[in-house]
């Protein structure tokens, strides 16, 4: 049973260019969750998603930023136009609908702007 | 979010038991006390979780205060794989955001 597979693991991209992190929920696991740390400091929560539904997107900030669940396929964090202080470790993690059970972390993908 | 203030640093010898603590005086009647903790370059992994009682399971035990103000994670014998930043976390039955905060350092010697 494989666990939350983010891909890719480490990602270059230049200022101004597009960054697209995957991630591949546990099977059976209907709801993901994405966290961002950021060097020297806590996780912090970005977005909840079901499929095709965003719950709670309260800690993505409001521009150039963007989650989807789809139907098929991995969930996508998407961030256009990138710059310095988006370089971060990104990670999704998922979880069946009882949110009172644990849930299940990626190795996420760490995200270098240069 | 309730908050839960831990130790910054704890250091601890391979074999040995390890007993994390956490005080948590303002959590509320629905928390459940989470804790994850996250290895070098990983995710965080989830450890345990618990409401009231003590709950043991395969990587650790978790004992909780009567009146659950505070609780203590507890590694019965420390592995150099058990070095990692430990998260307390208070989590709400309907609440689905885990709160991080800046976690125990946990250094083993070997």
């Amino acid at each position: 049973n494989a666990g939350v597979m983010q891909n890719p693991r480490h990602l270059v991209r230049r200022r101004g260019q597009e960054a697209r992190l995957r991630c591949s929920p546990m099977k059976g696991h209907s709801h993901v969750y994405w966290y961002r740390q950021l060097p020297e400091e806590g996780l912090k929560f970005m977005v909840y998603l079901q499929k095709e539904n965003i719950i709670d997107e309260s800690g993505m900030p409001k521009e150039r930023f963007s989650a989807e669940f789809p139907k098929e396929g991995p969930s996508i964090l998407r961030i256009q136009q990138v710059v310095r202080g988006d370089s971060a470790a990104y990670f999704c993690a998922s979880s069946p609908s009882d949110s009172n059970y644990g849930y299940t972390f990626g190795s996420g993908t760490r995200l270098t702007v240069v | 979010d309730a908050k839960t203030t831990q130790p910054n640093s704890m250091e601890s010898n391979e074999e040995e038991p390890v007993h994390l603590p956490c005080n948590h005086s303002t959590i509320s009647g629905t928390d459940y006390i989470h804790w994850y903790r996250q290895l070098p370059s990983q995710g965080p992994e989830y450890v345990i979780h618990g409401l009231t009682s003590n709950v043991n399971n395969r990587m650790a035990s978790l004992a909780i205060a009567e009146d659950r103000k505070s609780s203590t994670l507890i590694l019965h014998r420390a592995t150099l794989r058990d070095a990692a930043v430990y998260y307390c976390i208070l989590k709400g039955g309907s609440n689905y955001k885990l709160t991080f905060g800046k976690g125990t350092l946990l250094t083993v010697n070997p």
